[in-house]
Protein backbone atom coordinates (compact mmCIF):
# COMPACT_ATOMS: atom_id res chain seq x y z
CA UNK A 1 0.00 0.00 0.00
CA UNK A 2 1.02 3.50 -0.16
CA UNK A 3 3.70 4.62 2.22
CA UNK A 4 4.98 7.84 2.31
CA UNK A 5 7.62 8.59 5.57
CA UNK A 6 8.98 12.17 6.97
CA UNK A 7 12.04 12.71 8.83
CA UNK A 8 14.67 15.21 9.44
CA UNK A 9 11.93 17.33 11.62
CA UNK A 10 13.83 18.70 14.82
CA UNK A 11 14.88 21.58 16.60
CA UNK A 12 16.45 24.35 15.16
CA UNK A 13 17.21 27.77 16.39
CA UNK A 14 16.15 30.53 14.15
CA UNK A 15 18.26 31.54 11.21
CA UNK A 16 19.23 28.02 11.23
CA UNK A 17 19.12 25.13 8.05
CA UNK A 18 17.30 22.12 8.44
CA UNK A 19 16.12 19.21 4.91
CA UNK A 20 13.51 17.13 5.26
CA UNK A 21 13.12 13.93 3.92
CA UNK A 22 9.80 11.78 2.62
CA UNK A 23 10.61 8.58 1.67
CA UNK A 24 7.89 6.94 -0.81
CA UNK A 25 7.21 3.17 -1.16
CA UNK A 26 4.08 1.28 -2.76
CA UNK A 27 3.75 3.09 -5.56
CA UNK A 28 5.14 4.40 -8.69
CA UNK A 29 6.56 7.33 -6.96
CA UNK A 30 8.68 9.04 -10.12
CA UNK A 31 4.88 9.10 -11.70
CA UNK A 32 3.23 11.28 -8.99
CA UNK A 33 3.93 15.27 -8.49
CA UNK A 34 4.25 16.03 -5.27
CA UNK A 35 3.88 18.50 -2.34
CA UNK A 36 4.86 19.87 0.81
CA UNK A 37 2.00 20.89 3.19
CA UNK A 38 2.28 22.37 6.89
CA UNK A 39 0.64 22.97 9.86
CA UNK A 40 1.40 25.32 12.84
CA UNK A 41 0.74 23.70 16.23
CA UNK A 42 -3.06 24.14 17.24
CA UNK A 43 -3.38 25.43 13.69
CA UNK A 44 -4.81 24.52 9.79
CA UNK A 45 -3.33 23.89 7.44
CA UNK A 46 -0.86 25.13 5.16
CA UNK A 47 0.43 24.44 1.60
CA UNK A 48 3.47 25.18 0.99
CA UNK A 49 5.67 23.45 -2.32
CA UNK A 50 5.26 21.08 -5.27
CA UNK A 51 7.07 19.48 -7.45
CA UNK A 52 6.18 17.49 -10.81
CA UNK A 53 7.11 14.15 -11.64
CA UNK A 54 7.88 14.96 -14.96
CA UNK A 55 10.08 17.73 -15.46
CA UNK A 56 11.10 18.95 -11.50
CA UNK A 57 8.74 22.07 -12.43
CA UNK A 58 8.66 23.56 -8.54
CA UNK A 59 6.18 26.22 -7.40
CA UNK A 60 6.19 27.28 -3.63
CA UNK A 61 3.75 29.44 -1.03
CA UNK A 62 5.20 33.17 -0.86
CA UNK A 63 5.30 32.60 2.87
CA UNK A 64 8.88 30.39 1.78
CA UNK A 65 9.66 31.84 -1.34
CA UNK A 66 13.18 32.02 -1.45
CA UNK A 67 13.72 30.25 1.53
CA UNK A 68 12.53 26.44 0.88
CA UNK A 69 13.64 24.30 -2.26
CA UNK A 70 11.71 21.55 -2.69
CA UNK A 71 13.67 18.39 -4.84
CA UNK A 72 13.08 14.96 -5.57
CA UNK A 73 15.16 11.89 -6.31
CA UNK A 74 13.25 9.41 -8.64
CA UNK A 75 16.44 6.51 -7.76
CA UNK A 76 16.03 7.03 -4.12
CA UNK A 77 12.04 7.36 -4.30
CA UNK A 78 12.53 10.39 -1.92
CA UNK A 79 11.08 13.59 -0.99
CA UNK A 80 12.89 16.42 0.08
CA UNK A 81 12.26 19.73 1.67
CA UNK A 82 15.82 21.98 2.42
CA UNK A 83 14.94 25.04 4.64
CA UNK A 84 16.86 28.08 5.61
CA UNK A 85 16.31 30.92 7.41
CA UNK A 86 13.95 29.74 9.67
CA UNK A 87 11.72 31.52 11.74
CA UNK A 88 9.44 31.16 14.61
CA UNK A 89 6.95 30.86 12.32
CA UNK A 90 7.95 28.06 9.93
CA UNK A 91 7.35 25.80 13.25
CA UNK A 92 5.16 23.49 12.25
CA UNK A 93 4.44 19.21 11.56
CA UNK A 94 5.38 18.81 7.96
CA UNK A 95 3.98 16.82 5.70
CA UNK A 96 4.93 15.16 2.13
CA UNK A 97 1.34 14.77 -0.01
CA UNK A 98 1.03 13.03 -3.16
CA UNK A 99 -1.08 15.28 -6.11
CA UNK A 100 -3.87 13.48 -7.60
CA UNK A 101 -5.66 14.15 -10.45
CA UNK A 102 -8.03 16.67 -9.61
CA UNK A 103 -5.65 18.99 -7.73
CA UNK A 104 -6.46 17.27 -4.64
CA UNK A 105 -3.89 15.63 -2.21
CA UNK A 106 -4.44 11.75 -1.79
CA UNK A 107 -2.13 10.43 0.46
CA UNK A 108 0.15 12.18 3.24
CA UNK A 109 2.90 10.84 5.31
CA UNK A 110 2.30 10.92 9.01
CA UNK A 111 4.35 14.59 9.61
CA UNK A 112 7.45 15.50 11.54
CA UNK A 113 7.70 18.34 13.58
CA UNK A 114 9.93 21.39 13.12
CA UNK A 115 10.35 23.64 15.94
CA UNK A 116 12.10 26.94 15.38
CA UNK A 117 13.15 28.50 18.74
CA UNK A 118 15.99 30.05 20.42
CA UNK B 1 -3.44 33.78 -0.87
CA UNK B 2 -6.04 34.17 2.72
CA UNK B 3 -7.17 31.58 4.07
CA UNK B 4 -10.69 29.81 3.55
CA UNK B 5 -13.05 30.69 5.87
CA UNK B 6 -14.80 27.91 8.34
CA UNK B 7 -16.29 27.53 11.21
CA UNK B 8 -13.98 27.10 14.33
CA UNK B 9 -16.81 24.17 15.72
CA UNK B 10 -19.73 22.27 15.16
CA UNK B 11 -21.50 19.68 16.86
CA UNK B 12 -24.27 17.06 16.42
CA UNK B 13 -26.06 14.06 18.17
CA UNK B 14 -25.52 10.94 16.85
CA UNK B 15 -27.79 10.07 14.02
CA UNK B 16 -28.34 14.16 12.74
CA UNK B 17 -26.59 15.54 9.79
CA UNK B 18 -24.01 18.82 10.41
CA UNK B 19 -22.94 21.16 7.51
CA UNK B 20 -19.89 22.78 7.29
CA UNK B 21 -19.12 25.56 5.27
CA UNK B 22 -16.12 26.84 3.58
CA UNK B 23 -16.20 30.33 2.57
CA UNK B 24 -13.64 31.83 -0.22
CA UNK B 25 -13.54 34.14 -3.28
CA UNK B 26 -13.81 34.02 -6.89
CA UNK B 27 -10.18 33.17 -7.10
CA UNK B 28 -10.39 30.35 -5.82
CA UNK B 29 -13.64 28.30 -4.49
CA UNK B 30 -15.85 30.13 -7.07
CA UNK B 31 -13.06 29.47 -9.84
CA UNK B 32 -12.55 26.00 -9.57
CA UNK B 33 -14.33 22.83 -9.38
CA UNK B 34 -10.81 21.81 -7.35
CA UNK B 35 -12.29 21.97 -3.67
CA UNK B 36 -11.47 18.95 -1.27
CA UNK B 37 -12.16 18.40 1.92
CA UNK B 38 -9.93 16.48 4.91
CA UNK B 39 -10.63 14.73 8.23
CA UNK B 40 -8.17 14.98 10.45
CA UNK B 41 -8.29 12.75 14.04
CA UNK B 42 -6.40 13.78 16.74
CA UNK B 43 -2.70 12.67 16.40
CA UNK B 44 -2.91 11.45 12.60
CA UNK B 45 -2.37 12.61 9.25
CA UNK B 46 -5.40 14.52 7.28
CA UNK B 47 -7.04 12.06 4.99
CA UNK B 48 -9.12 12.76 2.18
CA UNK B 49 -13.06 12.56 2.00
CA UNK B 50 -14.33 15.00 -0.85
CA UNK B 51 -12.80 15.87 -3.83
CA UNK B 52 -13.87 17.85 -6.68
CA UNK B 53 -16.40 19.22 -4.54
CA UNK B 54 -18.68 16.44 -4.52
CA UNK B 55 -16.86 13.19 -5.01
CA UNK B 56 -15.96 10.62 -2.68
CA UNK B 57 -13.07 8.21 -2.82
CA UNK B 58 -13.13 4.62 -2.86
CA UNK B 59 -14.27 3.39 0.86
CA UNK B 60 -15.38 6.61 2.59
CA UNK B 61 -18.94 6.23 3.27
CA UNK B 62 -21.80 7.59 1.33
CA UNK B 63 -22.87 9.63 4.58
CA UNK B 64 -20.22 12.37 3.23
CA UNK B 65 -21.23 14.64 0.74
CA UNK B 66 -19.72 17.91 -0.40
CA UNK B 67 -21.33 20.68 -2.56
CA UNK B 68 -20.67 24.03 -3.76
CA UNK B 69 -22.58 27.54 -4.69
CA UNK B 70 -20.74 30.31 -5.38
CA UNK B 71 -17.89 31.02 -3.54
CA UNK B 72 -18.75 28.84 -0.68
CA UNK B 73 -18.47 25.43 -0.23
CA UNK B 74 -20.13 22.72 1.93
CA UNK B 75 -19.39 19.74 3.44
CA UNK B 76 -22.45 17.36 5.07
CA UNK B 77 -22.42 14.33 6.97
CA UNK B 78 -25.33 12.42 7.78
CA UNK B 79 -26.50 10.27 10.08
CA UNK B 80 -23.65 11.29 12.74
CA UNK B 81 -21.26 8.72 14.27
CA UNK B 82 -19.01 8.95 17.48
CA UNK B 83 -16.07 8.17 14.63
CA UNK B 84 -16.86 11.28 12.97
CA UNK B 85 -15.77 13.28 15.60
CA UNK B 86 -12.70 14.88 14.07
CA UNK B 87 -11.22 18.17 12.74
CA UNK B 88 -12.61 18.98 9.13
CA UNK B 89 -10.39 21.09 6.44
CA UNK B 90 -11.89 22.29 3.46
CA UNK B 91 -8.97 22.84 0.51
CA UNK B 92 -9.23 24.66 -2.79
CA UNK B 93 -7.03 24.75 -5.77
CA UNK B 94 -6.41 28.70 -6.27
CA UNK B 95 -4.39 28.71 -10.01
CA UNK B 96 -2.20 31.49 -10.50
CA UNK B 97 1.56 29.63 -10.35
CA UNK B 98 -0.16 26.63 -9.17
CA UNK B 99 -1.20 26.87 -5.54
CA UNK B 100 -3.84 25.93 -2.96
CA UNK B 101 -5.59 27.43 0.04
CA UNK B 102 -6.69 25.72 2.63
CA UNK B 103 -9.43 26.57 5.53
CA UNK B 104 -8.83 27.34 9.03
CA UNK B 105 -10.21 23.93 10.30
CA UNK B 106 -13.33 22.93 12.24
CA UNK B 107 -14.05 20.74 15.02
CA UNK B 108 -16.93 18.61 14.89
CA UNK B 109 -17.92 17.10 18.44
CA UNK B 110 -20.55 14.41 18.92
CA UNK B 111 -22.51 14.95 21.43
Amino acid sequence: QVQLVESGGGFVKPGGSLRLSCEASGFSFSDYNMNWIRQAPGKGLEWISYISSSDGTTYYADSVKGRFTISRDNVKNSLYLQMTSLRADDTATYYCAILGDGYKFDNWGQGTLLTVSS
Amino acid sequence: QSALTQPRSVSGSPGQSVTISCAGSSSDVGGYYYVSWYQQHPGQAPKLIIYNVRNRPSGVPARFSGSKSGNTASLTISGLQAEDEADYFCCSYAGTSLNWVFGGGTKLTVL
